[in-house]
């Protein structure tokens, strides 16, 4: 079984400014996928940012990026400049690698983010 | 791309009813999820479709829900004999392949009355 901890119910930045969402998770799978997804009041969730486990290189997108330490079964999400736009609930979710282990993804119970003008 | 589209968007009903709901996904996505979302939590799996074949159910999935997906293109999802504790949004996701991201639609708010 796999299980995802997000400790920070909620966080608040100014923004332009930097915030950390933290994320740390279980799993007994050597290889699987990690993922931040964001979900806007009444909105659909969207995806953030993907990283496979058996990269050592921490993904990016634009604003986004994260911090994913292995040995540590952490997965943080950096978001940088932070726009009115990014207010949300960030989801951070683990989903297998191999077929065998299934394809559903777990999600841990969520992080809003508040963003202040 | 027009994206997952889900039908219909709110849901109310009396307990005891039975209720549908229908999810197309994107189309050349031969993979669709469904996933419960209770206020204030992250979704929770409950059943993956490869084409037409339920490959993966969750517990959570009891007897009074079944989900379709005929000839690989929309399906549906059934609850009957509603509860109270059944009241959530039901999310809908497909994906192009295992190792593409999932990509979700708006989902079901469901309210039991």
């Amino acid at each position: 079984a796999q299980t995802v901890t997000q400790s920070q119910p909620e966080m608040s930045v100014q923004e332009a400014e930097t915030v950390t969402l933290s994320c740390t998770y279980d799993t007994s799978e050597s290889d699987y996928y990690l993922f931040w997804y964001k979900q806007p009041p009444s909105r659909q969730m969207i995806l953030v940012i993907r990283q496979e486990a058996y990269k050592q290189q921490n993904a990016t997108e634009n604003r986004f990026s994260v911090n994913f330490q292995k040995a540590a079964k952490s997965f943080s999400l950096k978001i940088s400049d932070s726009q009115l736009g990014d207010a949300a609930m960030y989801f951070c979710a683990i989903g297998p690698f191999r077929e065998t282990s299934g394809s559903r993804l777990t999600f841990g119970e969520g992080t809003q983010l508040t963003v202040n003008p | 791309d027009t994206g997952v589209s889900q039908n219909p968007r709110h849901k109310i009903t009396k307990r005891g009813q039975n209720v549908t709901f229908r999810c197309d996904p994107i189309s050349e996505h031969n993979r669709l999820y469904w996933y419960r979302q209770t206020l204030g939590q992250g979704p929770e799996f409950l059943t993956y479709f490869q084409n037409e074949a339920q490959l993966e159910k969750s517990r959570l999935l009891s007897d009074r829900f079944s989900a379709e997906r005929p000839k690989g293109s929309f399906s549906t999802l059934e609850i009957q004999r509603t509860e109270q504790g059944d009241s959530a949004m039901y999310l809908c996701a497909s994906s192009l392949g295992r190792y593409q991201p999932q990509h979700f639609g708006d989902g079901t708010r469901l309210s039991i009355l």
